[in-house]
């Protein structure tokens, strides 16, 4: 079946502008989970869902991270006024309930200018 | 093994050894950890998990090791193959009030495999 897919797969963006991250995960997959993966670095926890609710907002890195998540499914990851150390990939993972395993879409790679 | 930092630990093994990564974990109230392996350009792909009240697990050609006594996480590969060069990245659910699980990761072992 369809894993969990991210658009675009690479984004290069110019110091200042907005840039949003699309995530749809796994159809029927309630817990969503969003990632950032700077280079040669682990994952950092950015924000869950369940549901359309974001229950666990703590790893957002600043005011200028938001996201949000519709119908329980597409989940968007918006970067407002980028900086050149957002330039990461950001990785989306679901979860069919929030105690089961966590499968990775293939990320977007952020380059900020 | 796992470190913290910006240098990726590196194994090299030839190609039908066997492979042991090692992955050190910090929050002793961790009840849940995953093996993921991450190739170039793609998404970190689950391996095997195991929960705290185990200690040993067995997958087809892999088996993770838990020893909550000195809080190390050990990931075998038997046999290892071409295909098995990646990154590998340890993770620990150190959990929150909602059950969820937050997963915190390490920073990666790199398996070269050599022909």
């Amino acid at each position: 079946g369809a894993g969990v897919s991210q658009s675009p797969s690479n984004k290069v963006t110019e110091k200042g502008k907005d840039v949003e991250l699309r995530c749809d995960p796994i159809s029927g997959h309630t817990a969503l989970y969003w990632y950032r993966q700077s280079l040669g670095q682990g994952l950092e926890f950015l924000i869950y869902f369940q549901g359309n609710s974001a229950p666990d907002k703590s790893g957002l890195p600043s005011d200028r991270f938001s996201a949000e998540r519709t119908g329980g499914s597409v989940s968007t990851l918006t970067i407002q006024r980028t900086q050149q150390e957002d330039s990461a990939v950001y990785l989306c993972a679901s979860s069919q309930s929030p105690a089961d395993t966590q499968y990775f879409g293939p990320g977007t790679r952020l380059t900020v200018l | 093994g796992e470190s913290v930092g910006l240098h990726l630990p590196t194994l090299s093994v030839q190609e039908g050894d066997n492979s042991i990564i090692n992955c050190a974990y910090s929050n002793s109230a961790s009840d849940y950890f995953i093996w993921y392996k991450q190739e170039s350009g793609k998404g970190p792909q689950f391996i095997i998990d195991i929960r705290s009240n185990m200690d040993k697990r067995q997958g087809q050609r892999v088996t993770v090791l838990l020893n909550k006594t000195v809080k190390h996480l050990s990931l075998q590969i038997a046999a290892t193959q071409p295909g098995d060069s990646a990154v590998y990245f340890c993770a620990e659910n150190r959990g929150f009030g909602s059950s969820a699980r937050q997963l915190t990761f390490g920073s990666g072992t790199q398996l070269t495999v050599l022909p």
